[in-house]
Parts: C-alpha cells; structure tokens; sequence
C-alpha cells in the first residue's frame, strides 16, 4: 500500500513563529488531506489540497503532486495551534475510498 | 447540527468480552470508516464502507467486525479475537465526491483489563 511520512516528527515553538509541516508519499495520489487533533483528540479537516495551493488565515497548504509531498505553514503561531497534524492520501490502488495517514507531526507552542 | 456521534466516550471491558462501539452520523453520507489509534501513533484504518449492506477490510481488521445495515450507522464490535483492544477509535464519514473532506467524531477511548 501506499506510504505516507510526516516529518518533523515533533516541532516546539514560541508564540508568534512560523512553522512548516512536510508530507512525502510513496505514489500518485488523487486525494491529500490535512487534519488538526486538538489536545482532546478531536480531529478538524484542515485542507483537501491534492496539488497546488490553498490558504485558510494563517494556515496555508502547498501540494507539488508530481514530486509527491505536501507542505502545511503555519504563521503567527497561537498556543492553540498545539495538537497533532496529520495528512492522509487515498490509495490510488484502493479508488478514492481508503485513507492512509502519516504518523503525524506534535506541534507545541510555548506562550 | 449536522455531524458524526460516537457513544460511549469511554468504555472499560474485561478481557474476553465483545463490545460494541456505536457511530451515528446524520451528515448523509455514503461512506465511513473506523479507524484505530494508538498513543503517540498515527490513525490505522480498520473498515470501511462505501454503501449500505457493503463494507471492505482496511489494513488491521483481525479481531474487528462492522456491520453496515442503515446509511446513518456504522457500528464497529471489538472481539474478544482482537489481541490489544486497547485503544482510541475514531469512526469518520465523507461524501463519495472526490474532493470531499474526512469528517470524524470525537472518538471512544476502550480500555480492556
């Protein structure tokens, strides 16, 4: 199946930094998602970003699909941007229907 | 509101006993998973469906049965076969549009002893 790897596994911060995130996978993908678990293990979906680039406020999204990765930034860091980030792709052997997630990225910001 | 439940929020078994995890989603969506995470790990995918009465293996199914009888319920039972059940699980939905985001529920943490 495919692979999906997150990197810097950990990343702490002070308030107010700029961050980058970074996903590689292993195949062509149709389907990239990026997902924010708070400290209480909700999971919001941040992005669906297959290619190009998208922006939601701070947040912002970049996936260079022919080079198989994705970036996740995040500027002017808040102490509520802590939690775990993850990104998750479909299979492209399974359709679109089965999601594969990194092992994710635990971001803490230090007021 | 629209979204995705999952009851109960903890769960404690003893070692050898069934249980049963429930998520209601009253979203309309066609497909939904479960998925299984570990401390410090990512999700791992248990099942998935796709359509009522249809429902397909992820990557750690053993031990694990779903059933997928009404578009707005997808039940996952632990069996007494699954090996470390301890765990968070966390069950999602999305529509079948390729560009459609995950939705999750807030999860059953299950504690077997």
């Amino acid at each position: 199946g495919i692979q999906v790897e997150q990197s810097p596994p950990d990343l702490i911060l002070q308030e107010g930094a700029n961050s980058t995130l970074r996903c590689n996978f292993s195949d062509s993908v149709n389907n990239l998602q990026w997902f924010h678990q708070n400290p209480w293990g909700q999971l919001i979906n941040l992005f669906y970003i297959p290619s190009g680039t998208k922006q939601n406020g701070r947040l912002s999204a970049t996936t260079v699909a022919t080079e198989r990765y994705s970036l996740l930034y995040i500027s002017s860091s808040q102490t509520t941007d802590s939690g775990v980030y993850f990104c998750a792709v479909a299979d492209p052997n399974f359709g679109n229907e089965k999601l594969t997630f990194g092992t994710g990225t635990r971001l803490t910001i230090i007021p | 509101d629209g979204g995705i439940t999952q009851s109960p929020k903890y769960l404690f078994r003893k070692e050898g006993q069934n249980v049963t995890l429930s998520c209601e989603q009253n979203l309309n969506h066609d497909a939904m998973y479960w998925y299984r995470q570990d401390p410090g790990q990512g999700l791992r995918l248990i099942y998935y469906s796709q359509i009522v009465n249809d429902f397909q293996k992820g990557d750690i199914a053993e031990g694990y049965s779903v059933s997928r009888e009404k578009k707005e319920s997808f039940p996952l039972t632990v069996t007494s076969a699954q090996k470390n059940p301890t765990a968070f699980y966390l069950c999602a939905s999305r529509d079948r549009e390729v560009n459609s985001p995950l939705h999750f529920g807030n999860g059953t943490r299950l504690t077997v002893t």
